[in-house]
């Protein structure tokens, strides 16, 4: 699993409420990225980070925002849940052997449920 | 919007015969990778392949890559029912900062 976790992996909450998931992983590793899983999209890119404090958007960032204050840490935040962001949240990270590589290696995953 | 379009959307075999799963893709890439996905579970890496390479193998699994047709192939040869799993092709532009595409996914059913 390549050190990866994610908290909470489970969440349920109301419209209108502000929820933060948090991706720890203990391997250093520069870049990390939060996707989301729903039926009949597979896993769309929210935001990744390259490192400390650097962070961009990713294919369906509205209504989400992160912060990445030191390596280990990557935290998505919904500042205002909506039911549309009822999903699976998965984080991953990017490993780099001997030559720069796309693999990418993900965490278990959080099931949110916004009502 | 997506990158990699699976097909077929699903595949149920029997154990021991070979699933092909195939991708398309629309723009230039660096590289394509399959993973896999368990239900309820993260997304393992199965197999990378880059734009200058045609066929790659790892165990069970060969991978192919036509750049001209951009598409690809997944055989996964003498199915188990433990290959039970959803199928992703992931493609990839390259570079420092690149970012990988998804596909909508394949999901596999291997009857015992």
């Amino acid at each position: 699993d390549a050190g990866i976790t994610q908290s909470p992996r489970h969440k349920v909450t109301e419209t209108g409420t502000p929820v933060t998931l948090r991706c720890h992983q203990t391997e250093n590793h520069r870049y990390m990225y939060w996707y989301r899983q729903d039926p009949g999209h597979g896993l769309r890119l929210i935001h990744y980070s390259y490192g400390v404090k650097d962070t961009d958007k990713g294919e369906v960032s509205d209504g989400y925002s992160v912060s990445r204050s030191k390596t280990e840490d990557f935290l998505l935040t919904l500042e205002s849940a909506t039911s549309s962001q009822t999903s699976v949240y998965f984080c991953a990270i990017r490993v780099f052997g001997r030559e720069i590589t796309d693999t990418q290696y993900f965490g278990p995953g959080t099931r949110l449920t916004v009502l | 919007s997506q990158q990699g379009e699976e097909d077929p959307q699903a595949l149920s075999i029997q154990e021991g015969e070979n699933a092909t799963m195939n991708c398309s893709y629309k723009t230039s890439i660096n590289n394509l990778q399959w993973y896999r996905q368990n239900s309820g579970r993260g997304l393992v890496h199965l197999i990378l392949i880059r734009s200058n390479e045609r066929e790659k193998h790892s165990g069970r699994l060969r991978v192919t890559l036509d750049t001209s047709k951009k598409s690809s192939s997944l055989l996964i040869t003498a199915s188990r029912a433990a290959d039970t799993a959803s199928y992703f092709c992931a493609t990839a532009e390259g570079g420092a900062n690149s970012k990988l595409t998804f596909g909508k996914g394949i999901t596999l059913s291997v009857r015992p």
